[in-house]
């Protein structure tokens, strides 16, 4: 089945300890991208990568850091979270091919104390 | 900057009505335009995608079309149904400098609530 899956999906920590979240997809898409999602705020992009150890700052990236060193990986590294921090993020990919939309994980809601 | 509105921001229908949702963008140099579907405490799924050189797509009972000279798409849904109830979202692919894809730009969404 073809799909993007999130870890955690659910985290509660506290200000200044790293944390990771990992997105993995298996249809062999070139594109990856994270956003996070905030009342009011709508969907706002984070990074994106178009092609192994290519990425790209979204709208908002300070505070994030992500790597591209496998296709099917992109993980988020949050180095020190903050409480602004807290909010649902998403993981989506999508072939570069032309026509292919965009598949999204099912959200990490973060919390951060 | 582009930027991408959603109007209204909530829509409340009986079961039966056909509506349509509104979106418009400041920027028509775009890559393309998707139309989301999310439902509550749920990741998005996908509704129709209209690359930038066509003007509609059809899915079953939705419809979107794009107008990239004025800035807008409409998602046009018939026979509206109570599983139809989800915020609906509408988001532009930049186009980079070069031609190439960009950040993904999204509204606030509309939430549509079909009443049985």
């Amino acid at each position: 089945e073809a799909q993007v899956t999130q870890n955690p999906r659910y985290l509660i920590t506290v200000t200044g300890k790293k944390l990771t979240v990992t997105c993995s997809q298996n249809m062999n898409h070139e594109y990856m991208s994270w956003y996070r999602q905030d009342p009011g705020l709508g969907l706002r992009q984070i990074y994106y990568s178009m092609n192994v150890e290519v990425t790209d700052k979204g709208d908002v990236p300070e505070g994030y850091k992500v790597s591209r060193k496998e296709k099917r990986n992109f993980p988020l590294i949050l180095e020190s979270p903050s409480p602004n921090q807290t909010s649902l993020y998403f993981c989506a990919s999508s072939s570069l091919q032309g026509g292919e939309t965009q598949y999204f994980g099912p959200g990490t809601r973060l919390l951060v104390l | 900057k582009q930027e991408v509105t959603q109007i209204p921001a909530a829509l409340s229908v009986p079961e039966g009505e056909n509506l349509v949702l509104n979106c418009s963008f400041t920027d028509s140099a775009i890559y393309n335009l998707q139309w989301f579907r999310q439902d509550p405490g749920k990741g998005l799924t996908s509704l129709l995608l209209i690359q930038s050189s066509q003007r509609e797509q059809t899915s079953g009972r939705l419809n979107a079309s794009l107008d990239k000279s004025s800035g807008r798409s409409t998602l046009y849904i018939a026979a509206s149904q109570p599983g139809d109830s989800a915020t609906y979202l509408c988001a532009v692919t930049e186009r980079n400098y070069g031609g190439s894809q960009g950040n993904l730009i999204f509204g606030k969404g509309t939430k549509l609530s079909v009443k049985p």
